[in-house]
């Protein structure tokens, strides 16, 4: 029931590209994203409704394909900034309870 | 500024103890929610409460209890039954009516067993 996300890590150089994938084996309604630092509260990014839309972020955006009950984060030209470990949750009903992925890390090297 | 705020940002329980930790909010969400995170792992629900004097056990509710009296407090006792309660412990609020909204998370706090 827990989404599985990949990949499980990753390490970039700064300006680099990154794709992190969340795959549900149950047809979603939305997928919400967060980005925790280390010891830190995980911190809102963006949520994609059942729909296949995309949305954007400063140099981060995501999509959602309903068919393959997948939503995908594109991090373009990586920024130190970006590291952190990236969750996605997922919600099968409206004001339904949100099941997080167990996360991907995300280093971003100079 | 509104937002959530979790205390102690650190606890040490000794065996067979029952401590609480503390969460209150002031962005006047309806609803209210506990996670426990292990290390190198993702969150995992407690309990939740969408309104109050009402929640519901999460995932993982053995060994924890919760009260919510008021709508910006959610209280979570850890209690002697769970047996391994060394965790980082999240909680959020959203606004339940509409669930396009996002979970806003308090800093946590972490528990420890002396």
């Amino acid at each position: 029931q827990q989404p599985v996300q990949s990949p499980q890590a990753v390490i970039l150089r700064e300006g680099e590209d990154a794709v992190i994938n969340c795959s549900s084996s149950k047809a979603l309604y939305s997928v919400h994203w967060y980005r925790q630092k280390h010891g830190e509260a995980p911190v809102f990014l963006m949520i994609l409704l059942k729909g296949g839309e995309q949305k954007g972020h400063d140099k981060i955006s995501a999509s959602f394909n309903e068919k393959k009950q997948q939503s995908s984060l594109y991090l373009t030209a990586s920024q130190l900034s970006y590291s952190g470990t990236y969750f996605c949750g997922t919600e099968i009903l409206p004001g339904n309870m949100l099941t997080f992925g167990g996360g991907t890390r995300l280093m971003v090297k100079p | 500024d509104g937002g959530i705020t979790q205390s102690p940002k650190y606890l040490f329980r000794k065996e067979g103890q029952n401590v609480t930790l503390s969460c209150e909010q002031n962005l006047n969400h309806d609803a209210m929610y506990w996670y426990r995170q292990d290390p190198g792992q993702g969150l995992r629900l407690i309990y939740y409460s969408q309104i109050v004097n009402d929640f519901q056990k999460g995932d993982i509710a053995e060994g924890y209890s919760v009260s919510r009296e008021k709508k910006e407090s959610f209280p979570l006792t850890v209690t002697s039954a769970q047996k391994n309660p060394t965790a980082f412990y999240l909680c959020a609020s959203s606004n339940d009516r509409d669930s396009n909204q996002p979970q806003h998370f308090g800093d946590g706090t972490r528990l420890s067993i002396l």
